[in-house]
């Protein structure tokens, strides 16, 4: 398996638009998370899926955060409208349930201008 | 929800000493406890973990050991290496949420 794969590995955007991160978990893993990275928060949980289903966004920080997963094989994390403070390191996780461990992909690093 | 401490957020060490990281954690019903790697622009990797029914647990020159009256557990590194450098994050894992939660990290540089 290739691992877990996050695209853009890079986005640069302006105050305003609309970014969306994609990711593809190893397959046969039921749960996917979404986490960001900053120096000042270190790793923060965003949102858990667990087969396909999202079971806690608590983490998520407002209204323009969004995250989907439509089937076992892709997610995304939607960020709209997007502002400089957003600006981190998105990584996607998956596992399994029974195990617990948790691998990551590469990270998507967003810079909003 | 879970919390999780982690100390000392910095340690130098030179090549060949050993290094511990320690870690506590808040909600008694945790059960897993891994350890992750990660190298400066690259991803979290897990490098050792261990489970609420073993005290202790060896991999080579990594060492993790948990005491679940205290709750906290910790990381130990021997002989530690120039290539040990990165940050190392412990993190707890509750089964009600199958979530972890990360303590914000430990930077570990072994000078030559």
């Amino acid at each position: 398996d290739a691992g877990v794969i996050q695209s853009p590995r890079h986005e640069v955007t302006e105050m305003g638009q609309e970014v969306t991160l994609r990711c593809k978990p190893i397959s046969g893993h039921n749960s996917l998370f979404w986490y960001r990275q900053t120096m000042m928060r270190g790793l923060e949980l965003l949102i858990y899926f667990n087969n396909n289903v999202p079971i806690d966004d608590s983490g998520m920080p407002e209204d323009r955060f969004s995250a989907k997963m439509p089937n076992a094989s892709f997610s995304t994390l939607k960020i709209q409208p997007s502002e400089p403070r957003d600006s981190a390191v998105y990584f996607c996780a998956s596992g399994e349930t029974r195990t617990g461990e948790l691998f990551f992909g590469e990270g998507s690093r967003l810079t909003v201008l | 929800g879970e919390n999780v401490e982690q100390h000392p957020s910095t340690l130098s060490v030179q090549e060949g000493d050993s290094a511990v990281i320690k870690c506590t954690y808040s909600d008694s019903a945790s059960n897993y406890f891994p350890w992750y790697k990660q190298e400066l622009g690259k991803r979290p990797q897990l490098i050792i973990d261990i489970r609420s029914n073993v005290g202790e647990k060896k991999d080579q020159r990594i060492a993790v050991t948990l005491n679940k009256t205290a709750k906290h557990f910790s990381l130990h590194i021997t002989e530690t290496q120039p290539e040990d450098s990165a940050v190392y994050f412990c993190a707890a894992s509750n089964p009600r949420y199958s979530t972890l939660t990360f303590g914000k990290g430990t930077m570990l540089l072994v000078s030559p």
